[in-house]
């Protein structure tokens, strides 16, 4: 069965650095989409993405967030100057077009900003 | 935000039983909700869903209830199974393609043998 697949697992970062975190999404599928869970709280989301432009991105997502589609498998979220609270997980899913409005899930990047 | 609540954050109940999940929703735009499982360390896996125009939708050990009227589902399991255990999250979302999910807070959901 086809699965959104990210990388890294887990990233340690020290506060003010780049970090990108990668994501494969299902091939078929033309919707994408980050999401971050701190721990002990929601899953928020924080941008989704279609035909190579942000098409919602919620007041968490400001300028030090940026996302990209560099080619045709790859879908990036890149965090420009990494804070304290930035650490958390963060999900990729992706959902196809058409009668079907669910979106899956990756299983996530742990970044830990020190 | 408090748009999407799950008021119990856990529940507990014996192999073979019924597990019933709950979830409330404020805002009236809603109308596509889904129901994830999530075990640590791993990513949410979609279970099941239901549009607005339903109000039951089933699919094998699971059925999801919709009370529009109420704004509220909750989510059946049923015969319960220990492989059931993980937390169990509400979503919900407008019924366009591309629309963001909202959460819920999730419930931990031990199923003892």
């Amino acid at each position: 069965e086809p699965e959104v697949t990210q990388t890294p697992s887990h990233q340690v970062t020290q506060m003010g650095q780049e970090v990108i975190l990668r994501c494969v999404p299902i091939s078929n599928h033309l919707y994408f989409y980050w999401y971050r869970q701190i721990l002990g709280q929601k899953v928020e989301f924080l941008v989704s993405f279609y035909n190579n432009e942000i098409s919602e991105k919620s007041e968490i997502f400001d300028d030090q967030f940026s996302v990209e589609r560099p080619d045709g498998s790859n879908f990036t979220l890149k965090i420009r100057s990494t804070k304290l609270e930035d650490s958390a997980m963060y999900f990729c899913a992706s959902s196809p077009t058409g009668t079907s409005l669910t979106q899956y899930f990756g299983p996530g990047t742990r970044l830990l900003v020190l | 935000d408090q748009q999407v609540k799950q008021n119990s954050p856990s529940l507990s109940v014996q192999e073979g039983r019924i597990s019933i999940l709950n979830c409330d929703y404020t805002n009236s735009m809603f109308d596509y909700f889904l129901w994830y499982k999530k075990y640590p360390a791993e990513g949410p896996t979609f279970l099941i869903s239901i549009s607005s125009i339903k109000d039951k939708n089933e699919d094998g050990r699971f059925t999801v209830f919709l009370n529009k009227s109420a704004k509220h589902l909750s989510l059946h399991i049923v015969p319960s199974q220990p492989g059931d255990s993980a937390v169990y999250f509400c979503a919900a979302s407008q019924e366009t393609s591309g629309s963001r999910l909202t959460f819920g807070e999730g419930t931990q959901l031990t199923v003892n043998p």
